[in-house]
């Protein structure tokens, strides 16, 4: 079992739809969220982090953690033809040493959101 | 925002010859930075850290003579791809740790293209 899951896709949504992404985690350890949109041939890109449970909001994302059910999510709302891209999860464990800020991530789910 | 760049952007070179791509922090101080790289419709991953002015701590699996990795200061860290072959071929991304202490977020430069022919 990988210590992340995030479904690949792909998702295909309409201009204007409300975009849900998910990724799961088995590692309690984790306390440091983030989301990352990576265009084709482009370096990802960070779009929100969040610290421990809680939600954040950016804009027209919305970033959720459940450290209870050890699930995040990321929201887009209106979303628009220009956030056709793929959207990684990454999580870090809080701790020094050689491991910091190490990142461990989903697989990435690709979204084509159409006119 | 941080922002970090890499050099070449792609670079084609012949087998047996050896690469070296560059990543930089633009706009902040990178005590750690990060390679990765990435095959088409697949995730990052890790291939070691990069501590300035420490010696690179490497991913299981990865041949720490073929990937040499150097810090050399708290805004440039190098990766060199010796003797490459066409299997080396892939995406290279860096990335840089968000100063301070207590930041996890990674800011990624734009990556690099190699193809080894």
């Amino acid at each position: 079992q990988k210590e992340v899951e995030q479904d690949p896709g792909p998702l295909s949504v309409p201009e204007g739809a409300i975009v849900s992404l998910n990724c799961t985690y088995s590692n309690s350890a984790f306390q440091y969220f983030m989301w990352y949109r990576q265009y084709s041939r482009k370096g990802p890109e960070l779009l929100m982090y969040t610290y421990s449970s809680g939600n954040k909001e950016d804009g027209r994302f919305t970033a959720q953690v459940d450290k209870s059910s050890k699930y995040i999510s990321l929201f887009i709302r209106d979303s628009q033809p220009s956030d056709s891209a793929t959207y990684l999860c990454a999580m870090s464990v809080v701790t020094g040493g050689t491991s910091y800020g190490k990142l461990t991530f989903g697989q990435g789910t690709i979204l084509t959101v159409h006119p | 925002g941080a922002v970090v760049s890499q050099h070449p952007s792609r670079v084609i070179c012949k087998s047996g010859t050896s690469v070296k791509i560059e990543c930089r922090s633009l706009d902040f101080q990178a005590t750690t930075m990060f390679w990765y790289r990435q095959f088409p419709k697949q995730s990052l991953m890790l291939m070691a850290t990069s501590n300035e002015g420490s010696k690179a701590t490497y991913e299981q699996g990865v041949e720490k003579d073929k990937f040499l990795i150097n810090h050399a200061s708290l805004t440039l860290s190098t990766l060199t791809v010796t003797s490459a072959h066409p299997e080396d071929s892939s995406f290279y991304i860096c990335s840089a740790r968000a100063p301070g202490w207590g930041s996890y977020e990674q800011y990624f430069g734009p990556g690099t293209r190699l193809t080894v022919t």
